[in-house]
């Protein structure tokens, strides 16, 4: 069942440094990959994503990363900066279909200026 | 760049009480979602709409919950007596059926005294 008040896992990055964000996905059903970015009283922000026929994708300072084997996901950001520091969710859903996205619990990025 | 709208931000209401959380979906989208995040907790995905019909559902969504998309452009959620545990950020979230990215709205926060 659902844990009350989740302590989200906090990562803490000098402004400038590259940050790693880790996700375990659960479903091995899952072929397509999100990663969302989400401001203190905002919704959740589309960032990148990636199917599971892939392995790697890039985007403008992003970098998803997805290993089928293991069920796991990172996002990784290039120079850091800032206006990055945010929860950042990993998510998972199947093409086709109707596609609900099923949330991992986050991560806290706090960039040091 | 079209995005999902919601109103209210804010809600306040006493426990028994119906609200209804309105969504303006991006235009000529197809699939519409309503999902919550309790405080400190993860997202979680509540129902999918398509075609003027609920496609899929999860347990959360009970029959104190429904869903209407009254005209071409709105997508309500409602929730006809309210409960403590209501309490939370509501998020709206529409996908063009094009593609598989689904996009999120700022949400409601729904605050039942």
């Amino acid at each position: 069942g659902e844990s009350v008040g989740l302590h989200l896992p906090t990562l803490s990055v000098q402004e400038g440094d590259n940050s790693i964000i880790n996700c375990a996905y659960s479903n091995s059903a899952s072929d397509y990959f999100i990663w969302y970015k989400q401001e203190s009283g905002k919704g959740p922000q589309f960032i990148i994503d990636i199917r599971s026929n892939m392995d790697k994708r890039q985007g403008q300072r992003v970098t998803v990363l997805l290993n089928k084997t293991v069920k796991h996901l990172s996002l990784q950001i290039a120079a850091t900066q800032p206006g990055d520091s945010a929860v950042y969710f990993c998510a998972e859903t199947s093409s086709g279909g109707y596609q609900k996205v099923t949330f991992g619990i986050g991560t806290k990025l706090q960039v040091i200026p | 760049e079209p995005e999902v709208t919601q109103t209210p931000s804010h809600q306040v209401t006493q426990m028994g009480q119906e609200v209804i959380l309105r969504c303006v979906p991006i235009s000529n989208h197809l699939y519409f979602y309503w999902y919550r995040q309790i405080l400190g907790q993860k997202v979680e995905f509540l129902v999918s709409f398509y075609n003027n019909e609920i496609s899929e559902k999860s347990e959360i969504f009970d029959d104190q919950f429904s869903v209407e998309r009254p005209d071409g452009s709105n997508f309500t959620l409602k929730i006809r007596s309210t409960k403590l545990e209501d309490s939370a950020m509501y998020f709206c979230a529409s996908r063009s059926g094009r593609t598989d990215t689904q996009y999120f709205g700022p949400g409601t926060r729904l605050t039942v005294l």
